[in-house]
């Protein structure tokens, strides 16, 4: 079965910092990759989906990269909004990464 | 506007059954797969099952096969989980999602979520 490994799990940054979380999956899977957005209490929130495609809506700030077996999200100058914690998600079979909380240093 | 909203959590005793809802509104139920979804307190997300549009190819997570069932009304634009025989590690917030057109491989991508209905199963 394929695991999907995102690091850090926790990560603490400032507003306006660059922020870049990596997800690794354990064997390829193409660009079936997404990431997710969750904040406290919320239900998680699509981002960016084909590894690299911005869902509509989503900030510019967001963006993703990656295929194969390595996958990062970016927030090129984090906002107050965007602490939360951020899923990647293989899509070719449900499998969610861990988790990585952005929190407020 | 997507809208879904589920209903029917609450709290079980183990070894017991719970039917979960799920009500869509805003885009035409019938053209999606649909998903189910679930989070343990503080912890990760866990994909449970998923149902084609037409209930055609349905599918689970090997931690509830044989236990729960999923189907939908597609007349009352309507997604539904059967849980039977719960467990304390069943515990967690269900979460319902709008899938894409197709189900299958390159297809469990979840565009909508709804806000979730929390089982709590507990003696």
């Amino acid at each position: 079965d394929i695991q999907m490994t995102q690091s850090p799990s926790t990560l603490s940054a400032s507003v306006g910092d660059r922020v870049t979380i990596t997800c690794r999956a354990s064997q390829s899977i193409s660009s079936w990759l997404a990431w997710y957005q969750q904040k406290p209490g919320k239900a998680p929130k699509l981002l960016i989906y084909k590894a690299s495609s911005l869902e509509s809506g989503v900030p510019s700030r967001f963006s993703g990269s990656g295929s194969g077996t390595e996958f990062t999200l970016t927030i090129s100058s984090l906002q107050p909004d965007d602490f939360a914690t951020y899923y990647c998600q293989q899509y070719n079979s449900p499998l969610f990464g861990g988790g990585t909380k952005v929190e407020i240093k | 506007e997507v809208q879904l909203v589920e209903s029917g959590g609450g709290l079980v005793q183990p070894g017991r059954s719970l039917r979960l809802s799920c009500a869509a509104s805003g885009f035409t139920f019938d053209d999606y797969a649909m998903h189910w979804v679930r989070q343990a307190p503080g912890k990760g997300l866990e994909w449970v099952s998923g149902i084609s549009w037409n209930s055609g190819s349905i599918g689970y997570a090997d931690s509830v096969k044989g236990r729960f069932t999923i189907s939908r009304d597609n007349a009352k634009n309507s997604l539904y989980l059967q849980m039977n025989s719960l467990r304390a590690e069943d515990m967690a917030l269900y979460y319902c999602a709008k899938g894409g057109r197709m189900y299958g491989s390159g297809s469990y991508l979840f565009t909508y979520w709804g806000q979730g209905t929390l089982v709590t199963v507990s003696s």
